[in-house]
């Protein structure tokens, strides 16, 4: 069974904080990696896409890859009340079936 | 450039009744995804329409089912229904999920729920 893991929090931190959220796959072919944000009630939102190892940043937002190690996170820098949801890791394995992590529940207390 | 539709918002509907939702998805867009929502089970997929075919199918029984028009407007439908089958039910389209690089642009979601 190919798996997307999260920890599932929730995951306090402080107003302008880094806030840290990690993913790992088990599918070792997988190529793309995406993370979503979901507020309470609404639907999922791209944040960001990663393709290769390394850091890509976007604002405040950084997406980490290393497909070695299988894992993916997401940072978010001067967290911000606004920051506060869940956000689900999302893999395109090899079989081109895109599969979602259980998300990781964060709150960013003023 | 208009995001994915789907329609309606909410359904109340009683066991045993049968449901069809509604998705329109980004202009282009020939890949429609489904996916049911919820709080115990995460996001869980339940089919995905290119180009009018069923291309990939979840683990859901044979009351889920879909289908995809021409101009990529896909429906699903739930038949017979559960308590259980209560869930927000999200679609999502791509130019093309089987393209690595494709992610996937959700709408706004169809909240059932079965009394």
């Amino acid at each position: 069974q190919k798996e997307v893991e999260q920890n599932s929090g929730p995951l306090s931190v402080p107003e302008g904080a880094i806030a840290s959220l990690n993913c790992t796959y088990s599918d070792r072919v997988s190529q793309s990696f995406f993370w979503y944000r979901q507020y309470s009630g609404k639907s999922p939102e791209l944040i960001m896409s990663i393709y290769s190892n390394g850091d890509k940043e976007d604002g405040r937002f950084t997406a980490q890859l290393n497909k070695a190690s299988q894992y993916v996170s997401l940072l978010i820098r001067d967290s911000q009340p606004s920051d506060s949801a869940t956000y689900l890791c999302a893999v395109n394995s090899g079989d081109n079936d895109m599969r979602f992590g259980a998300g990781t529940r964060l709150t960013v207390k003023p | 450039k208009a995001g994915v539709t789907q329609t309606p918002r909410y359904l109340i509907k009683t066991r045993g009744q049968q449901v069809t939702l509604s998705c329109s998805p980004i202009s282009g867009h020939r890949s429609v995804s489904w996916y049911q929502q919820t709080p115990g089970q995460g996001l869980q997929f339940l089919f995905e329409y290119f180009s009018e075919t069923q291309r990939n199918k979840g683990n859901f029984p044979g009351r889920f089912s879909g289908r995809q028009f021409s101009n990529s407007r896909s429906e699903m439908n739930v038949s017979t229904l559960e308590l259980g089958d209560s869930a927000l039910y999200l679609c999502a389209s791509s130019p093309d999920r089987h393209v690595y690089n494709s992610p996937l642009h959700f709408g706004n979601g169809t909240r059932l729920t079965v009394t």
